[in-house]
């Protein structure tokens, strides 16, 4: 079993649509929690951390559910501009590594 | 430009040679990651400095990858003997401490080993 699972996608939604992403980690001792975006090759940038009272960035929206060790993020009123890969990430231990899962592949159509 | 800085961006190379990639993280972290990320995976651990001192290295670093970062400033990543399956971006971060603070990328070092 992969330590960060997402599901890949892709997901094609139209503008103005509300998408969520889920994704799931493997240990339970898992400290720190993030949401990077990854444009078309280039690197992933930080989104937003997580935290488990849930956080909010604009139409941006972060869950932690630690008894499910679930990850959520949901986008509202998507942009063209938010078209990119979202990624997982898990710090999983003594706090070096970050783990990443696969991605999640979002487009938004016209 | 003050972000993490990565030298060569592109690097095309025939199998069995060694290529060396630079990065120079944001000046004033202490942190020093390396990732590989190919096609359709997300960024893969390869290793992490505490200035000057590698405190963990990934399996996926083989007997044939080696990085240093010699004075805690600028990091070092060679892969000697490329394979084909080495064709990857090379990304470099770095932090700050504590833990939990956020990790800056470099804009990743493409290989292609033909």
């Amino acid at each position: 079993r992969k330590e960060v699972e997402q599901d890949p996608g892709p997901f094609n939604v139209p503008e103005g649509a509300t998408v969520a992403f889920n994704c799931t980690y493997s240990n339970s001792a898992s400290q720190s929690f993030f949401w990077y975006r990854q444009d078309c090759r280039k690197e992933p940038k930080l989104l937003m951390s997580v935290y488990s009272s849930g956080n909010e960035d604009g139409r941006f929206t972060a869950q932690l559910n630690r008894a499910s060790q679930y990850i959520s993020l949901l986008i509202r009123d998507s942009k063209l501009s938010d078209s990119a890969t979202y990624l997982c990430v898990v710090n999983m231990n003594s706090g070096y590594a970050l783990n990443f899962g696969k991605g999640t592949s979002l487009l938004v159509t016209p | 430009d003050t972000g993490v800085s990565q030298n060569p961006r592109h690097k095309i190379t025939k199998r069995g040679q060694n290529v060396t990639f630079r990065c120079d993280p944001i000046s004033e972290h202490n942190r020093l990651y390396w990732y590989r990320q190919t096609l359709g995976q997300g960024p893969e651990f390869l290793t992490y400095f505490q200035n000057e001192a590698q405190l963990e290295k990934s399996r996926l670093l083989s007997d044939r990858f080696s990085a240093e970062r010699p004075k805690g400033s600028f990091s070092t990543l060679e892969i000697q003997r490329t394979e084909q399956g080495d064709s990857a971006m090379y990304l470099c971060a770095s932090s700050l401490e504590p833990s939990g603070n956020t990790i800056y990328f470099g804009e990743g070092s493409w290989l292609t080993v033909v």
